[in-house]
């Protein structure tokens, strides 16, 4: 399993942009870049996944560098609610393996 | 559309007893995942099922153990309880990895 890098923790000032980065210069061709986070006490809440294009939904963009080794996750307009625990977590799918792998994460504080 | 649910919500056991733990995973998801949050660390992986089968276990004794049903549904079994496995143990469930998985609110697990 590919090993992720992230800062401990991050502020945010309300309404701005909130960019996460994430390291992971050991992932491989067939591992997708998934992020969740955690809202304290809570289960972890699916954001967002990619390959190798650049996604985005209703939550987030997922911004993947072209050698695959590093992504940011862009909130862009953060809010109190978004103040989590925010895991980047690389995930190759396949039938050997579907089990989400956490690492320590960033701890998202966003102030009003 | 019913999310993942857990039960109970909170358990209370003594060192040596035997918990058992509960998660019905949204319908039409066949895998189930057991995760344990100690307080303060991360959420370390403990048990993968799928269509019935244990498909990987993460790195936890034997006296953890658990099975899922043709329902889908799933147990954790935690026997011989010690102080330490106090924890938060959460379950979610997931059809195709491409959507996520969806955690659900977790079992509050104390060993007194």
């Amino acid at each position: 399993d590919a090993k992720t890098t992230q800062p401990p923790s991050m502020d945010c000032a309300e309404g701005r942009a909130a960019n996460l980065p994430c390291n992971h210069s050991t992932i491989s061709g067939n591992e997708y870049v998934y992020w969740y986070r955690q809202i304290h006490s809570q289960g972890p809440q699916y954001i967002i996944h990619g390959l190798k294009n650049n996604e985005t939904n209703e939550m987030a963009s997922l911004i993947i560098t072209e050698d695959r080794k590093s992504s940011t996750l862009i909130l862009p307009h953060a809010t109190l609610r978004d103040t989590a625990v925010y895991y980047c977590i690389p995930l190759e799918l396949n039938n050997q393996g579907g089990k989400l792998i956490f690492g320590q994460g960033t701890e998202l504080s966003v102030k009003p | 559309e019913a999310g993942v649910t857990q039960s109970p919500t909170h358990l209370i056991k003594t060192r040596g007893q035997q918990a058992t733990l509960r998660c019905s995973p949204i319908s039409g998801h066949t895998s189930v995942y057991w995760y344990q949050q100690a307080l303060g660390l991360g959420l370390q992986f403990l048990l993968w099922y799928d269509e019935g089968e244990e498909r990987n276990r993460g790195n936890f004794p034997p006296r953890f153990s658990g099975r899922q049903f043709p329902n889908y549904s799933s147990e954790l079994n935690v026997n011989a309880l010690e102080l330490e496995d106090s924890a938060l143990y959460l379950c979610a469930s997931s059809s195709d990895l491409g959507t996520g998985y969806t955690f659900g609110s977790g079992t509050r697990l104390t060993v007194v």
